[in-house]
């Protein structure tokens, strides 16, 4: 069955520091992964979308990496900021496994960004 | 401005009565979709439909219903068979087959009281 793990669960860190949150899957075959940012709520936003051979793509100060082979992505937050506190959720498409959407939803991080 | 759009926002129920989400798009979108979120859990697919006048079932769809008379419109029916309703419910729409332009709406809390 396809999965989408993001770790951390949740994450707290002061303004102005850098974080980055993981997300693993086993979907396949792999068609893009989506990051979504979800304030309290609301819904969610769209980050960023990346295809196989897409290995970077940066949307001002978020940066999401993508590593086909080994089937991980991640989004870096450079100088968070307090409008950052949010969930971001990563979200695949493809493969047979996943819904009848054929996406498969990660749980979500829930960051926290602190004065 | 072209969007989605959800209401109410917040939406309160007795048990064993029936309650209808309106989702609304100007995006020129084919597809649309509802989801159901709960605390800890990823999104979960409730219903969608790819084109007016056909709708699939989703994983959850025991207990609602829909319908896609119109383009622009899919509404959300949260019968009294379901058993759990108490959630946040997102409508999505996007270019058919490919969610390669896909878009959420603001969402609409139901509580069951």
């Amino acid at each position: 069955k396809n999965q989408v793990e993001q770790s951390p669960q949740s994450l707290i860190i002061l303004e102005g520091k850098n974080c980055t949150l993981q997300c693993n899957y086993t979907v396949s075959p792999f068609s893009n992964l989506r990051w979504y940012k979800q304030d309290t709520g609301r819904g969610p936003v769209s980050l960023t979308i990346m295809t196989f051979s897409e290995n970077t793509k940066s949307n001002g100060r978020y940066t999401a990496t993508l590593d086909a082979d080994t089937k991980q992505s991640s989004l870096h937050i450079t100088a968070s900021q307090l409008s950052d506190s949010a969930s971001y959720i990563c979200v695949v498409r493809g493969g047979s496994g996943g819904g009848a959407d054929g996406l498969t939803f990660g749980k979500g991080t829930h960051l926290i960004i602190q004065p | 401005d072209g969007g989605i759009t959800q209401s109410p926002k917040y939406l309160f129920r007795k048990e064993g009565q029936n309650v209808t989400l309106s989702c609304e798009q100007n995006l020129n979108h084919d597809a649309m979709y509802w989801y159901r979120q709960d605390p800890g859990q990823g999104l979960r697919l409730i219903y969608y439909s790819q084109i007016v006048n056909d709708f699939q079932k989703g994983d959850i769809a025991e207990g609602y219903s829909v319908s896609r008379e119109k383009k622009e419109s899919f509404p959300l029916t949260v019968t009294s068979a379901q058993k759990n309703p108490t959630a946040f419910y997102l409508c999505a729409s996007s270019t058919r087959g490919g969610w390669t332009e896909a878009f959420f709406g603001q969402g609409t809390r139901l509580t069951v009281v």
